[in-house]
């Protein structure tokens, strides 16, 4: 089956410690998205890539990292600099066509204390 | 800029009765919109896009929505709901590649839908 897969499900860490959320899909799609989801708020998009080896920050960038060493890879790095990491996470793909229709993982529910 | 706003946060509703989620949205240039379900604690599930034509547009699960270029809404309804519907609705917009070179998407707030027995 094709699809978006995100590990793990729930997450936890303590305060102060960076966390690697894992994010791979086998649609062979070009472009990868990172979504934050908090209550209320709708998403807001953290990072995103069109391709392998470039990526771009989107609204809320600040306390977060990402690579696209793979076409099939898009790792989101929650670093201790990110204020209030507790959120549920998305990652979306989309095809290299001129419609802009995205496809999303399951989600990681992050939790930090 | 696009924006979008859903203006109802939470809409209750009663099994079998009709629904309407609203949705505005504001752009420069042509748009692109989609609604999307999400199941709680779930990923998000494309309902249907409108892309270009018909102003109608039919989805998934008996949901359609109505492309208003005019007032620039694009509300999400179905004629009859049932409790398996309850979850949260979300709008977004996009616009061509050649204005929009990440393909980003901007979404909404939300909507909450419960249906209650």
């Amino acid at each position: 089956d094709g699809g978006i897969t995100q590990s793990p499900k729930y997450l936890f860490r303590k305060e102060g410690q960076n966390v690697t959320l894992s994010c791979e899909q086998n649609l062979n799609h070009d472009a990868m998205y990172w979504y934050r989801q908090d209550p209320g708020q709708g998403l807001r998009l953290i990072y995103y890539s069109q391709i392998v080896n470039d990526f771009q920050k989107g609204d809320i960038a600040e306390g977060y990292s990402v690579s696209r060493e793979k076409k099939e890879s898009f790792p989101l790095t929650v670093t201790s600099a990110q204020k209030n990491p507790t959120a549920f996470y998305l990652c979306a793909s989309r095809p290299g066509t001129t419609f802009n229709e995205q496809y999303f993982g399951p989600g990681t529910r992050l939790t930090v204390t | 800029a696009q924006s979008v706003t859903q203006l109802d946060s939470q809409v209750p509703v009663f099994e079998e009765a009709p629904v309407e989620l609203r949705c505005n949205y504001s752009s420069s240039v042509s748009v692109y919109l989609f609604w999307y379900v999400q199941y709680p604690n779930q990923g998000l599930q494309l309902l249907l896009k409108y892309l270009s034509g018909s102003t109608l547009v039919k989805g998934i699960n008996g949901f359609e929505a109505e492309f208003n270029k005019s007032q620039t809404s694009f509300h999400l309804r179905k004629p009859s709901v049932h409790i398996s519907d309850t979850a949260e609705y979300f709008c977004a917009v996009s616009g061509p590649l050649i204005y929009n070179q990440g393909g980003k998407l901007i979404f909404g707030q939300g909507t909450e839908l419960s249906v209650k027995p």
